[in-house]
């Protein structure tokens, strides 16, 4: 167990429609992190938040958004879904200071079935 | 952040030692060296990671050579539980301009066989 909890652990969905994903990040974690898994494209990063700020945005679509809230978990907002959303989406969180290790730790994931 | 080249696939019998090998020529000298796994559509696995030294915890051992351009993951007894996609990555720390974001290759599929 990393730590890190992610909900919901399924989801099906049409297309069009308007899902959130949420993640908590472990304890005394600032920074969080999204990424896309499909079956063509792999693990990839989509955006990065630190202590409720933006930080690094990767391969994200502009129907996506994300917020990192004051008690830092995150939400991953998926807009006018499309077939090609189905995926399997995970958060990962780290410390991400001076003073501690930078390492990721990620959560179990949410699956996202777009129909 | 630098590219990482891992074979695509490899086996290991249970209970021997199974070697991954990672090249990343084109290394920093600030890029650290980091393994992660994943086992079936699982969340992926801090394993552990180095700079320079040799390290070592309690799931595997890392061995980074002199000239830092590659490295060996070594899971001293294999076990069917460690079955999984190994990715070798290679990423500078927050700091001076870097996210801190894994950039995730295709990786080594490691089967574990009895």
């Amino acid at each position: 167990d990393s730590g890190v909890t992610q909900t919901p652990k399924h989801l099906i969905t049409a297309t069009g429609q308007r899902v959130t994903l949420r993640c908590s990040p472990r304890s005394g974690d600032l920074s969080v992190y999204w990424y896309q898994q499909s079956l063509d494209q792999g693990l990839q990063f989509l955006i990065q938040y630190y202590n409720g700020e933006e930080r690094a945005k990767g391969n994200i679509l502009e129907r996506f958004s994300a917020q990192q809230f004051p008690d830092l978990h995150s939400e991953l907002n998926l807009s006018s879904l499309e077939l090609g959303d189905s995926a399997l989406y995970f958060c990962a969180s780290s410390a991400q200071s001076i003073q501690s290790t930078d390492t990721q730790y990620f959560g179990p994931g949410t699956r996202l079935t777009v129909l | 952040d630098a590219k990482t080249t891992q074979p695509p696939s490899m086996d290991c019998a249970e209970g021997r030692a199974a070697n991954l090998p990672c090249n990343h020529s084109t290394i920093s000298g600030n890029e650290y060296v980091y393994w992660y796994r994943q086992i079936h559509s699982q969340g992926p696995q801090y394993i552990i990671h180095g700079l320079k030294n040799n390290e070592t915890n309690e799931m595997a051992s890392l061995i980074i050579t002199e000239d830092r351009k590659s490295s060996t993951l070594i899971l001293p007894h294999a076990t069917l539980r460690d079955t999984a996609v190994y990715y070798c990555i290679v990423r500078a720390h927050h700091g001076s301009g870097n996210t801190g974001k894994l950039i995730f290759g295709q990786g080594t599929t490691l089967q574990v066989k009895p």
